[in-house]
């Protein structure tokens, strides 16, 4: 139930496409969920974040597409730059006691020229 | 732009040595997190301080593993001994308050244990 399962795991875009990852979660308590970029050899930062309240998102070329009832959301990279290129996790928080985030597998994004 | 600092970096180490990370938060974070990136996995965390208080430590191995944060503003992790099964990226997280949403983690301590 503290699971959060991404895909795909690896993913090749050519520059100027749109990438789509996707999440899917079980417990229905969570109430946070961001998405965190990594490159190598750093520690994720934070790109953008959602409460399951609101069905989207956007910030400039990323979007979080958010669905309740399906307990599923995506993030949508438009316009794919090889800058892109990056792992991306996803998460969720669970609100009680600490609110840990619990982490998707990860995402290696690749955007080819 | 204030980051949070992990040192060393990289570390080298032997099974069955004793081995140590070091953090230091962003300035005025309350909250700071360990977290454990098995390559190709996303992060786990390890151990939660509110403060110098542990909040959760429910996935620290305890019998290898103890993180302190004595002042409630830098913090340590080690591990002792450590095994082949260790060797992953620890990273150090922060954030403002229990309430605040937005987690900044540190470039990690990457550990290769032979």
């Amino acid at each position: 139930q503290q699971q959060v399962k991404q895909s795909p795991q690896s993913l090749i875009v050519q520059k100027g496409g749109i990438s789509i990852i996707n999440c899917a979660y079980e417990n229905t308590a969570f109430d946070y969920f961001p998405w965190y970029q990594q490159f190598p050899g750093k520690g994720p930062a934070l790109l953008i974040a959602i409460r399951p309240d609101v069905s989207e998102k956007k910030e400039g070329r990323f979007t979080i597409s958010f669905n309740k009832s399906a307990k599923q959301f995506s993030l949508h990279i438009m316009d794919s730059q090889p800058g892109d290129s990056a792992t991306y996790f996803c998460a969720a928080r669970a609100p009680q006691g600490a609110q840990k985030l619990v982490f998707g597998q990860g995402t290696r994004l690749t955007i080819n020229p | 732009e204030a980051e949070v600092a992990q040192s060393p970096r990289y570390k080298i180490t032997e099974k069955s040595q004793a081995v140590a990370f070091w953090c230091d938060p962003i300035s005025g974070h309350a909250t700071l997190y360990w977290y454990r990136q098995i390559l190709g996995q996303g992060p786990e965390l390890l151990v939660q301080f509110q403060d110098e208080s542990v909040v959760d430590d429910s996935q620290l191995p305890k019998d290898r593993f103890s993180a302190e944060r004595l002042k409630g503003v830098d913090s340590t992790l080690k591990i002792q001994p450590a095994e082949l099964g260790d060797s992953a990226m620890y990273l150090c997280a922060s954030k403002v308050s229990g309430l605040q949403e937005t987690q900044y983690f540190g470039p990690g301590t990457r550990l290769l244990v032979l």
